[in-house]
């Protein structure tokens, strides 16, 4: 049990564009979803803390008006990087949790901006 | 708000032989410390975890150590395989699930055949 998916795995967009990934617990309901960033060789690092039905909470240095977090329902968070720039080329992960246990991570999701 | 640090960055050992990984923390109200491995481009995978009422937990060749007065936890392989490489990370929260995870910085762990 406790298996969260991400789509796309990979994505390549053009300056500008907008990109959306989800996270999906798929057999299980996720109270909190967590987005983190995750840089070549590094640790990864929280962006933004999701909780079922309220506005997400962003770590200090996370713009939330570039990173639309969206979660609405047990089961479905999304990431979106609007107007993206190559400086947003990163892996995206996601992570999934309900009360008292563990985060479960998501595949990730790499991300390319030329 | 929390501080993990995590050491050594790399490690490399023979086949056979253990490897410990260790990481301090700052914040003394943490007391769940949860391990990941993560192999290139894959997802980390819990791999062992350990609150702070145990002091040691083990799980086959995998164990973890907890020193909440000097707060600092420890991760022990041994009998190291060649499919333990990969990139172990260490984390702190004061509680398990909706709570952050503090991440530390990551140890890139070699296993020589």
């Amino acid at each position: 049990g406790a298996v969260v998916s991400q789509h796309p795995s990979r994505v390549i967009c053009k300056s500008g564009t907008s990109v959306k990934i989800e996270c999906r617990s798929l057999d299980f309901q996720a109270t909190t979803m967590f987005w983190y960033r995750q840089f070549p060789k590094k640790s990864l690092m929280l962006m933004a803390t999701s909780n079922e039905g309220s506005k997400a909470t962003y770590e200090q240095g996370v713009e939330k008006d570039k990173f639309l977090i969206n979660h609405a329902s047990l089961t479905l968070s999304t990431l979106t990087v609007t107007s993206a720039h190559p400086e947003d080329s990163s892996f995206y992960i996601c992570s999934a949790t309900r009360p008292e246990e563990t985060q479960y991570f998501g595949p990730g999701t790499r991300l390319l901006v030329l | 708000g929390e501080n993990v640090e995590q050491h050594p960055s790399t490690l490399s050992v023979q086949e056979g032989d253990s490897a410990v990984i260790k990481c301090t923390y700052s914040d003394s109200a943490s007391n769940y410390f949860p391990w990941y491995k993560q192999e290139l481009g894959k997802r980390p995978q819990l791999i062992i975890d350990i609150r702070s009422n145990v002091g040691e937990k083990k799980d086959q060749r995998i164990a973890v150590t907890l020193n909440k007065t000097a707060k600092h936890f420890s991760l022990h392989i041994t009998e190291t395989q060649p499919e333990d490489s990969a990139v172990y990370f260490c984390a702190a929260s004061t509680r398990t699930g909706a709570n952050n995870l503090f991440f530390g910085t990551g140890t890139r762990l070699t296993v020589i055949p």
